[in-house]
């Protein structure tokens, strides 16, 4: 099944740094969402997508709806050692569709 | 309590054995998934269900069963295990769309 381009895997980064992720796709999605995952937990939305070039944010996190509506970015500003966890990347293609289509993950260590 | 809990959380079985993952929500939601997490993959839609009379085939339901016992219970069944299936298994259940869905906290299963 198809999957979502996301980098990097893994990133090693010091506590206050900037964080920048991005997921892209041969096919355009009219939904992008990004999720965090915790050690023993599930996925928990932290920001959704709905219109091309859109720009979000929560809190520390911004996201980005590309305009070419086959990528968006993940910006985190000023880590701290609680944003550790794996960040997806997730589209939906058709409006009302159930089918999501998740990225690999970027793992995020942040060194104190 | 948890609004969603899934058992077991952790689960090793024998190829050929039938086995079942269950998963209940408190959240009042009439949708629920069930996905497969594997590393490097993201996740995968298996099945999914809007209300006790409808059940839908995800991505990759071969060798996977569900029943939705009620509309806080949905469980998936691996008639015949085998080795390719040992993931990290997650539910999920919504209001609305995927992008409004809140997953449990996982099942780990071996399939030796």
């Amino acid at each position: 099944g198809q999957q979502l381009n996301q980098s990097p895997q893994s990133m090693f980064i010091q506590e206050g740094e900037d964080v920048s992720m991005n997921c892209t796709s041969s096919s355009i999605f009219n939904t992008w969402l990004w999720y965090k995952q915790e050690p023993g937990e599930g996925p928990v939305l932290l920001i959704a997508l709905y219109k091309a070039g859109e720009l979000t944010s929560n809190g520390r996190l911004t996201a980005q709806f590309g305009i070419t509506r086959k990528d968006s970015f993940l910006n985190i500003s000023a880590s701290i050692p609680s944003d550790v966890g794996i960040y997806f990347c997730a589209g939906r293609k058709v409006q009302g569709a159930q089918k999501l289509v998740f990225g690999q993950g970027t793992r995020l260590t942040i060194n104190p | 309590d948890a609004d969603v809990t899934q058992t077991p959380r952790n689960r090793i079985t024998k190829t050929g054995k039938r086995i079942m993952l269950e998963c209940s929500q408190t959240k009042g939601h009439d949708r629920m998934y069930w996905y497969r997490q594997d590393p490097g993959l993201g996740l995968r839609l298996i099945y999914y269900s809007f209300d006790v009379k409808d059940i839908n085939k995800g991505e990759i339901s071969d060798g996977y069963s569900v029943s939705r016992q009620a509309q806080a219970k949905f469980s998936l069944s691996l008639e015949s295990a085998i080795p390719n299936q040992t993931a990290l298994y997650f539910c999920a259940t919504s209001d609305g769309g995927p992008e409004t869905q809140y997953f449990g906290p996982g099942t780990r299963l071996l399939v030796l």
